[in-house]
């Protein structure tokens, strides 16, 4: 069984454009949880999906920010307009059906975001 | 809401010292308890969880901790380390009171481990 994959690993954008990260949960997995690691600091909760819904997004900023996990598909996090401070490693976790806070969140290796 | 503290941002030790990272956290309701190590340009990975029972978790690579509900405390223990255990390390609670916040992790904001030879 894969585990989570999110691609790509790396990406360079500069200002002003727009960057997609793109995850695929494990087999079986229908929870999406999407976190941002700023340089020197922990991981904070963006956004919290299900198939085809958005359960929380709470810890999403209000513009530029958008998620969505498909029937079909990746779970999609995208970023328009890109700033600077949008750098950082995003890291995508998905969890079995159930309770949500009880499962394991597995984790993929994340995408680090660089603005130039 | 809840949130987490790790007292210590940087922990040095020498090989096959004990060591200790320690994790406070505050919620209003019960909490789930989680522990994750993170090797430099990887993702995270589980180390060991308290849901719910005994309080001393047993998890993976040696590692143990003790949930204490009066001290709001989670802190991870390892008797013996080793240079590979060299890593960043994050305490994480997540809510099972139900509602729209369930199922997301808040974490605290790291411990690295560095095991000198």
């Amino acid at each position: 069984n894969a585990g989570v994959m999110q691609n790509p690993r790396h990406l360079v954008r500069r200002r002003g454009q727009e960057a997609r990260l793109r995850c695929s949960p494990m087999k079986g997995h229908s929870h999406v949880y999407w976190y941002r690691q700023l340089p020197e600091e922990g991981l904070k909760f963006m956004v919290y999906l299900q198939k085809e819904n958005i359960i929380d997004e709470s810890g999403m900023p209000k513009e530029r920010f958008s998620a969505e996990f498909p029937k079909e598909g990746p779970s999609i996090l995208r970023i328009q307009q890109v700033v600077r401070g949008d750098s950082a490693a995003y890291f995508c976790a998905s969890s079995l059906p159930g309770q949500a806070g009880y499962n394991e969140q597995f984790f993929g290796p994340g995408t680090r975001l660089t603005v130039l | 809401a809840q949130s987490v503290t790790q007292l210590d941002s940087q922990v040095p030790v020498f090989e096959e010292a004990p060591v200790e990272l320690r994790c406070n956290y505050s919620s209003s309701v019960s909490v789930y308890l989680f522990w994750y190590v993170q090797y430099p340009n990887q993702g995270l990975q589980l180390l060991l969880k308290y849901l719910s029972g005994s309080t001393l978790v047993k998890g993976i690579n040696g590692f143990e901790a003790e949930f204490n509900k009066s001290q709001t405390s989670f802190h991870l223990r390892k008797p013996s380390v080793h240079i590979s255990d060299t890593a960043e390390y994050f305490c994480a609670v997540s809510t099972n009171a139900g509602g729209t916040s369930y199922g997301k992790l808040t974490f605290g904001q790291g411990t690295i481990l560095t095991v000198h030879p």
